[in-house]
């Protein structure tokens, strides 16, 4: 089925250990970002991209690196883990960064920092 | 920056009833769009509705149907025959058509959790 895959589902991550949250999509959509989203803050921008080769930061993107080399994948990297990135991280993607188009999220990556 | 404002934190509704979900927003743009999307326990994101800022007409999808007022800067949500299925944290979003802004960002209220009750 069409859409946007994220993987891992879980993580459980050392303090200072690094590791990449996989978003891939189908649909050939422009945009693509990474969200995170914590209990009582709705969800966070950390960095977003309107096309390959082309990314910019968000609301919160420090600790975090992403690269689009390709249309259809947008890796997120978190460096060295702490715990304050504790969190659920969307990837999402819209047709366009213009015109309203709605997101397409996958299904979200549960990332525990001990 | 926008900013996006859902005042209940939480709500209840008996099923088959209705409830309105609140959503107020900041903005000095003219052209943008709001949105509602549910997530429910799974945590998959779901697109719930979608209002053009430039229609004046209300959108309504199925049981949904929202109440834009945009002197006002409020876009509520009505469920309409509330089912089981409904219960879920809803989230309020509003999105720029200004190119010279936020390049497609969609900023997100802090969420409403409905609950509903049988």
């Amino acid at each position: 089925n069409a859409g946007v895959t994220q993987t891992p589902k879980f993580q459980v991550l050392k303090t200072g250990q690094s590791m990449t949250l996989q978003c891939a999509q189908d649909m050939n959509h422009e945009y693509m970002s990474w969200y995170r989203q914590d209990p009582g803050m709705g969800l966070r921008l950390i960095h977003y991209s309107v096309g390959a080769g082309i990314t910019d930061q968000g609301e919160v993107p420090n600790g975090y690196n992403v690269s689009r080399s390709t249309t259809e994948d947008f890796p997120l990297r978190l460096l060295s883990a702490a715990p304050s990135q504790t969190s659920v991280y969307f990837c999402a993607s819209s047709y366009s960064w213009t015109g309203g188009y709605g997101y397409t999220f996958g299904s979200g990556t549960r990332l525990t920092v001990v | 920056a926008q900013t996006v404002t859902q005042s209940q934190p939480e709500m209840s509704v008996q099923e088959a009833e209705t409830v309105t979900l609140s959503c107020t927003y900041d903005t000095s743009e003219s052209d943008y769009y709001l949105f509602w999307y549910k997530q429910p326990p799974s945590r998959q994101m779901i697109l719930v509705i979608r209002q053009e800022a430039y229609k004046q007409q209300n959108a309504t999808e199925n049981r949904f149907s929202v109440n834009f007022q945009k002197a006002a800067k409020s876009f509520s949500l009505k469920i309409s025959d509330s089912q089981l299925g409904d219960a879920a944290m809803y989230f309020c979003a509003y999105r720029s058509d200004d190119r010279g802004s936020t390049l497609g960002r969609l900023y997100f209220g802090r969420g409403t959790q409905l609950t509903v009750w049988p």
